[in-house]
């Protein structure tokens, strides 16, 4: 069983639009989780942490249900520059533990 | 912005051939990691490292592996006999303490095996 599950896609969006990704984590012991953004050939970048209360970032918005172990990331108004993949990571503990990432989701966004 | 750095951006090596990567954590940061990402895969963690010892590894980091950090700056990654499946990307990563667990990832080395 994979341990961090996400669609590969690719999305393919125009600009403007409105996106969104999903993941399922397998360990229900996971504390902390994260969306990271990797663009082709580049080291993963940390987009935003995810909390159980859900929280924001600009456009972007990120959501917990740790009763069905998800996680979504909505994109709002898409720019060009989004274009990456978007990786979906949790760990099982706060602090030095290592990071599980899903294999990711590919985004394009099409002028 | 302090940055995590890693020599050389690229290397290839002759299978059986030892290889040695490099990283320079942040300067502050406590903890570091190496990560590897094979062509087309996910990210996958081998080795965490703190206080001067391993803290954790997975069973991809098996006896051909080791990480040393030999002064105050630099931590390495070492595989002894190169094989043709150890050819992918190589992260290394660091964070500051253990209440929150962001790291930072730096550039990667592509090591290619022949």
């Amino acid at each position: 069983r994979k341990e961090v599950e996400q669609d590969p896609g690719p999305f393919n969006v125009p600009e403007g639009a409105t996106v969104a990704f999903n993941c399922t984590y397998s360990n229900s012991a996971s504390q902390s989780f994260f969306w990271y953004r990797q663009d082709c050939r580049k080291e993963p970048k940390l987009l935003m942490s995810v909390y159980s209360s859900g929280n924001e970032d600009g456009r972007f918005t990120a959501q917990l249900n740790r009763a069905s172990q998800y996680i979504s990331l909505l994109i709002r108004d898409s720019k060009l520059s989004d274009s990456a993949t978007y990786l979906c990571v949790v760990s099982a503990f706060s602090g030095n533990t290592p990071l599980v990432f899903g294999k990711g989701t590919r985004l394009s966004v099409i002028a | 912005e302090p940055e995590v750095t890693q020599t050389p951006s690229h290397q290839v090596t002759q299978m059986g051939q030892e290889v040695i990567l490099r990283c320079v954590p942040i300067s502050n940061h406590l903890y570091f990691y190496w990560y590897r990402q094979i062509l087309g895969q996910k990210v996958e963690f081998l080795v965490s490292f703190y206080n001067n010892e391993i803290s954790e590894k997975s069973e991809i980091f098996d006896d051909q592996f080791s990480v040393e950090r030999p002064d105050g700056s630099n931590f390495t990654l070492k595989i002894r006999s190169t094989k043709l499946e150890d050819s992918a990307m190589y992260f290394c990563a660091s964070s500051l303490d253990s209440s929150y667990n962001e790291q930072f990832f730096g550039p990667g080395t592509r090591l290619t095996v022949l």
